[in-house]
């Protein structure tokens, strides 16, 4: 149980270009979805939080008009990247969250590799 | 964001060897939390800390939540090739899944057949 898929795993999109990246909870309700970033070789760095029906919170140097999240159901986060630009090329991973588990766990998806030319 | 220092940056180790890896933070965490990343995928759950001073094991890998609240460290033994991965360590303010977790920069284990 506590799966959580991303789709697409890998994108490529031209410069000045949306594009949208899904996270679903497939067996459990997810009252809270973190996005984060990672670059080669790095870390995975937090960029926004967000709670199933609030707008996302989102964390420190991160544009909220540039990366559009939506979390309309307990079952599904969309991350938005507008006007992407080659920099913005990066592994793209969320995690879910429920208070029915009862612990600390955050349950990762497989990540989405996108690719700015 | 908070930064978490993770050491050794990476380890090349012989198969059936013991590996150590340590975790600092500048400030306290409630949780202290361990991942494995294959490479393209999502970080996997490894070993979950709540108490200062916890030593938790789940089969080959021990973990220690460290006294002072602010550093972790993570003990492979008898090493596999399926060690293989980058390993991180997160912590948490918290103790439910809706804290944020902060990331440390990564263990690169390379075990050698």
């Amino acid at each position: 149980g506590a799966v959580v898929s991303q789709h697409p795993s890998r994108v490529i999109c031209k410069s000045g270009t949306s594009v949208k990246i899904e996270c679903r909870s497939l067996d459990f309700q997810a009252t809270t979805m973190f996005w984060y970033r990672q670059f080669p070789k790095q870390s995975l760095m937090l960029m926004a939080t967000s709670n199933e029906g609030s707008k996302a919170t989102y964390e420190q140097g991160v544009e909220k008009d540039k990366f559009l999240i939506n979390h309309a159901s307990l079952t599904l986060s969309t991350l938005t990247v507008t006007s992407a630009h080659p920099e913005d090329s990066s592994f793209y991973i969320c995690s879910a969250s429920s208070p029915g588990f009862n612990t600390y766990e955050q349950y990762f998806g497989p990540g989405t590799r996108l690719t700015v030319t | 964001g908070q930064q978490l220092n993770q050491s050794p940056q990476s380890m090349f180790i012989q198969e059936g060897e013991d590996v150590s890896m340590n975790c600092t933070s500048s400030s306290i965490f409630n949780t202290w939390l361990w991942y494995k990343q294959d490479p393209g995928e999502g970080p996997v759950l490894l070993i979950a800390l709540y108490k200062a001073g916890e030593l938790t094991s789940n089969g080959r890998l021990t973990a220690q939540f460290g006294i002072t609240r602010k550093d972790s460290f993570l003990n492979i033994s008898a090493s596999i090739p399926s060690d293989v991965g980058i390993y991180f360590c997160a912590g948490q303010r918290g103790k439910t899944g809706a804290n944020n977790l902060f990331f440390g920069t990564g263990t690169r284990l390379t075990v050698i057949p």
